[in-house]
């Protein structure tokens, strides 16, 4: 039971570069989220997909974008790295009802932006 | 717009002791969901305990258990018999019914002292 995976787990790259991190989960979960986790700020959202090829923007959408044309796949882009995104950022999924929708965390993607 | 409020941002305890962490919310919902995760160092998000608002019943988890006091919007966490690998920070979550996203406190960081 694979669940959610996240790649790459750790990723150093430049001002202005862009990155992409990759989202995969193998329930067939309807929702599937982005968080960042900064020190005195807790998890913020992203965005999050309802379904494939409908996405949405969370809290902090700035500067990232974001596509989903399977179900299974959610990655998330950096267009320009800023050093403001250094961060870790968290894949999530959640089936549409059920289970007392309890979301799903992947273990995390370490981003530093030098 | 719902708010989770963890008032805690350090705790410790000694092994074997029991600890509350406190959670409040604010939200005009009747029906919702709460959350308690774990995040270890090794930074994965760990579902600990889920509450649904419509049950009065507090829910337990083996040595984790809730006290949840709807009129008061407060949802504490309570760990019994503590160990060593409770050592991780805690984030309280909302989820209103039907809703898409969590809503994350700020966390409280949990120590367990030998």
């Amino acid at each position: 039971d694979a669940g959610i995976t996240q790649s790459p787990r750790y990723k150093i790259t430049e001002t202005g570069r862009q990155v992409t991190l990759m989202c995969h989960q193998t329930w067939s979960h309807s929702y599937m989220f982005w968080y960042r986790q900064d020190l005195g700020h807790g998890l913020r959202l992203i965005y999050y997909s309802a379904a494939a090829d409908i996405t949405d923007k969370g809290e902090v959408p700035d500067g990232y974008v974001v596509s989903r044309s399977k179900t299974e796949n959610f990655p998330l882009t950096l267009e320009s790295a800023t050093r403001s995104q250094t961060s870790v950022y968290f894949c999530a999924s959640r089936e549409r009802q059920g289970a007392g929708n309890t979301i799903y965390f992947g273990e995390g993607s370490w981003l530093t932006v030098v | 717009a719902q708010t989770v409020t963890q008032s805690q941002p350090e705790m410790s305890v000694q092994e074997a002791e029991t600890v509350t962490l406190s959670c409040t919310y604010d939200t005009s919902e009747s029906n919702y969901y709460l959350f308690w995760y774990k995040q270890p160092p090794s930074r994965q998000m760990i579902l600990v305990i889920r509450q649904e608002a419509y049950k009065q019943q507090n829910a337990t988890e083996n040595r984790f258990s809730v006290n949840f006091q709807k009129a008061a919007k407060s949802f504490s966490l309570k760990i019994s018999d503590s160990q060593l690998g409770d050592t991780a920070m805690y984030f309280c979550a909302f989820m209103r019914d039907y809703g898409q996203n969590f809503v994350f406190g700020p966390g409280t960081r949990l120590s367990v002292l030998p």
